[in-house]
C-alpha cells in the first residue's frame, strides 16, 4: 500500500490549538485530496489541488488550511476555528490527464481534540 | 453542487446470495461514477468504476450499472462470501475535472455465514 502517506496516524489536540496533518505522495500525481469521514457518514471534501501552488476549496472548507508548495505534498492544517475537529482525515491523489481521475487514498489520521 | 444518495444504510444477506447497491446522483455533468470499498479502520479502496460512455461493466463477482437519464448507479456483488463484508460508497464526479469526489453515506454490507 505504498504510494501516498499520511502521518501521524493518531493525534491528539487540545482545543485552540492548531494542527497540521501531513500528507506526502511518491506516484507523482497530479492533483491532490483532503476528506474528513465522520462515523455513519461518507467522505466530504475539504480541500483539493490540481497543481503547486494553487488548490480549491471543497465543502466544508471552514476552520481548515492547506498548502501545495511541492507536488509531493499537501498539509493539511486544522485551525482553532474548526468547531468539531475530532474526525478521520484521509488524503487522496489522482492523475489529471487519462481515461479517469481514479484517487488513491493514504492510511489516514484520527483526530482527537481533547 | 453535486448530491449522491445512498440506499440501504445497512445490507444483510446470506453467504452465497447477492447484494446491491443503489445510488442517485444530481449533477447531470457528472461522468465518472467510482466504488469504494473501505474495512474498519482502512482506507478506501477503489473496487469498480464507470463512466458515462458505458452503461455497464463486470469484473468477477462484481458489476456496475448505469442509467444515466435517471441519474442512478448500482453496484451488483453475486456470490457473495465473507470478506465481502465491509461498507461500500458510492462516489460522482466530473471525469479529468479532478474537483474531488461526492460520496454517498456508505453501505454496511454484512454477509451472515
Amino acid at each position: 500500500d505504498g504510494g501516498i502517506t499520511q502521518s501521524p496516524k493518531y493525534l491528539f489536540r487540545k482545543e485552540g490549538q492548531n494542527v497540521t496533518l501531513s500528507c506526502e505522495q511518491n506516484l507523482n500525481h497530479d492533483a491532490m485530496y483532503w476528506y474528513r469521514q465522520d462515523p455513519g457518514q461518507g467522505l466530504r471534501l475539504i480541500y483539493y489541488s490540481q497543481i503547486v501552488n494553487d488548490f480549491q476549496k471543497g465543502d466544508i472548507a471552514e476552520g481548515y488550511s492547506v498548502s501545495r508548495e511541492k507536488k509531493e505534498s499537501f498539509p493539511l492544517t486544522v485551525t482553532s476555528a474548526q468547531k468539531n475537529p475530532t474526525a478521520f482525515y484521509l488524503c487522496a491523489s489522482s492523475t489529471l490527464a487519462g481515461a479517469g481521475n481514479e484517487q488513491f487514498f493514504g492510511p489516514g489520521t484520527r483526530l482527537t481534540v481533547l | 453542487g453535486e448530491n449522491v444518495e445512498q440506499h440501504p444504510s445497512t445490507l444483510s444477506v446470506q453467504e452465497g446470495d447477492s447484494a446491491v447497491i443503489k445510488c442517485t446522483y444530481s449533477d447531470s455533468a457528472s461522468n465518472y461514477f467510482p466504488w469504494y470499498k473501505q474495512e474498519l479502520g482502512k482506507r478506501p479502496q477503489l473496487i469498480i468504476d464507470i463512466r458515462s460512455n458505458v452503461g455497464e461493466k463486470k469484473d468477477q463477482r462484481i458489476a456496475v450499472t448505469l442509467n444515466k437519464t435517471a441519474k442512478h448507479f448500482s453496484l451488483h456483488i453475486t456470490e457473495t462470501q465473507p470478506e465481502d463484508s465491509a461498507v461500500y460508497f458510492c462516489a460522482a464526479s466530473r471525469v479529468l475535472g479532478a474537483d474531488g469526489l461526492t460520496f454517498g453515506k456508505g453501505t454496511h454490507l454484512i454477509i451472515q455465514p
